[in-house]
């Protein structure tokens, strides 16, 4: 079955450095997602893409956020300068868009960000 | 007001016997999609099971099915014969689809421990 692929599964930074993480969605998905969780809590949204730009954005994706879809297969999620509230586990997702919003999102294995 | 309420923090199950996970939801939009995951220990996002608004019979998957009552706003998950790999945490999450959004509004989960 394919899957939505991330990496690296693990990233340590110290804060005020740049990271980006790197997810390669299903191939011939639409729209491509990253969402976080903070550790104990829920998983929240932080953004969507589609037609390589930005159609939705939550308030926690400030000016410190971009997403890029540089080659046509990946899907980047860069924290320019990273906080130490930024630590939490980074999810891509992946989705076609069915009849009546029907969207199952495939969801990345998840990037563990630490910002010590 | 919190769009996805998981009033369970934890369950505790005896292997092969049944559970019910709780969720409730609040929208006004009159369709939308409910959606179950599942997230074991290695963190992955799993999708279980999908309940369109307007669905008239509730959706199974497998050992997996949906409880829903539209009038009380709930769409709980029923996992059938209990095994030890079902102990993971589950989140409940809805769409909104004429809100034009794309997003997964994501409650706060339940941990299910499944004994032997």
């Amino acid at each position: 079955e394919p899957e939505v692929t991330q990496t690296p599964s693990h990233q340590v930074t110290q804060m005020g450095q740049e990271v980006i993480l790197r997810c390669v969605p299903i191939s011939n998905h639409l729209y491509f997602y990253w969402y976080r969780q903070i550790l104990g809590q829920k998983v929240e949204f932080l953004v969507s893409f589609y037609n390589n730009e930005i159609s939705e954005k939550s308030e926690i994706f400030d000016d410190q956020f971009s997403v890029e879809r540089p080659d046509g297969s990946n899907f980047t999620l860069k924290i320019r300068s990273t906080k130490l509230e930024d630590s939490a586990m980074y999810f891509c997702a992946s989705s076609v868009i069915y009849d009546r919003g029907y969207e199952k999102l495939f969801f990345g294995s998840g990037t563990q960000l630490s910002v010590l | 007001a919190q769009k996805i309420t998981q009033t369970q923090p934890g369950m505790f199950v005896q292997e092969k016997e049944a559970v019910t996970l709780d969720c409730t939801y609040d929208t006004s939009d009159p369709s939308y999609g409910l959606f179950w995951y599942k997230q074991p220990s290695s963190g992955e996002m799993i999708f279980l099971i999908y309940q369109g608004s307007y669905d008239q019979q509730n959706a199974t998957e497998g050992r997996y099915s949906l409880n829903f009552q539209k009038a009380r706003k709930s769409a709980n998950l029923v996992i059938s014969a209990s095994q030890l790999g079902d102990s993971a945490m589950y989140f409940c999450a809805m769409r909104e689809v004429d809100s034009g959004y794309s997003t997964l509004t994501f409650g706060k989960g339940t941990m299910l421990l499944v004994s032997p």
